[in-house]
């Protein structure tokens, strides 16, 4: 098992770079997430798919950010255009359903120069 | 404007004695909260949760308090570790918030042996 796995761990860009992450969530898990972490803060919500349906996003989710879960498995985030304010701890996490417990990625960790 | 509030950024704790963790909410329509413990460079672990018909649960060592009329949840850590050490964030969900998790800005536990 297996639980949620992004890649990769760890994203060094230059500003203006566009880079993808990908989420691989626990297999059974209709629901998935994507979560932005900066120093000092908790995770803020981004995005929400139920199976392959972006039913939730975050104002936080600009129109250079875009998320997809083709066929309902694996999830990608696409940053284009990055910015230094992009730089993150992206987190990926999936859950069976509302009120169930989030279980989260190790996160990718981008750093934007 | 912050949800969901941790007001104490840190808590030092010996080895063997109670550790809280305190948690405030402003969103009447929370119904659903729970704790998560973060490492360095890992993702969020789940702790425990609590629904809001219910004032309180159990697990092992971990329980979390809740009160509706005041808003305010805790974690109770008895006896600590210093494995415990760690940063403790409360997150909730629920109302307008969807089916999204609202973190906290988290508290930095230490525990000393």
């Amino acid at each position: 098992d297996t639980g949620v796995s992004q890649d990769p761990r760890h994203k060094i860009t230059k500003r203006g770079q566009n880079v993808t992450f990908r989420c691989d969530p626990i297999s059974e898990h209709n629901r998935l997430y994507w979560y932005r972490q900066t120093l000092g803060q908790g995770p803020e919500f981004l995005t929400y798919f139920q199976n392959e349906a972006q039913l939730e996003k975050s104002r936080l989710l600009s129109d250079r950010f875009s998320a997809e879960r083709p066929k309902g498995s694996f999830s990608t985030l696409e940053i284009q255009r990055t910015e230094q304010g992009d730089s993150a701890m992206y987190l990926c996490a999936s859950s069976l359903g509302r009120n169930e417990k989030l279980f989260f990625g190790s996160g990718t960790q981008l750093s934007v120069l | 404007d912050q949800q969901v509030k941790q007001n104490s950024p840190s808590l030092s704790v010996q080895e063997g004695r109670i550790s809280i963790l305190n948690c405030d909410y402003t969103n009447s329509m929370f119904d659903y909260f729970l704790w998560y413990k973060k490492y360095p460079a890992e993702g969020p672990t789940f702790l425990i949760s609590i629904s809001s018909i219910k004032d309180k649960n159990e697990d092992g060592r971990f329980t979390v308090f809740l009160n509706k009329s005041a808003k305010h949840l805790s974690l109770h850590i008895v006896p600590s570790q210093p494995g415990d050490s760690a940063v403790y964030f409360c997150a909730a969900s629920g109302g307008q918030a969807g089916t999204a998790l609202i973190f906290g800005k988290g508290t930095t536990l230490s525990v000393s042996s």
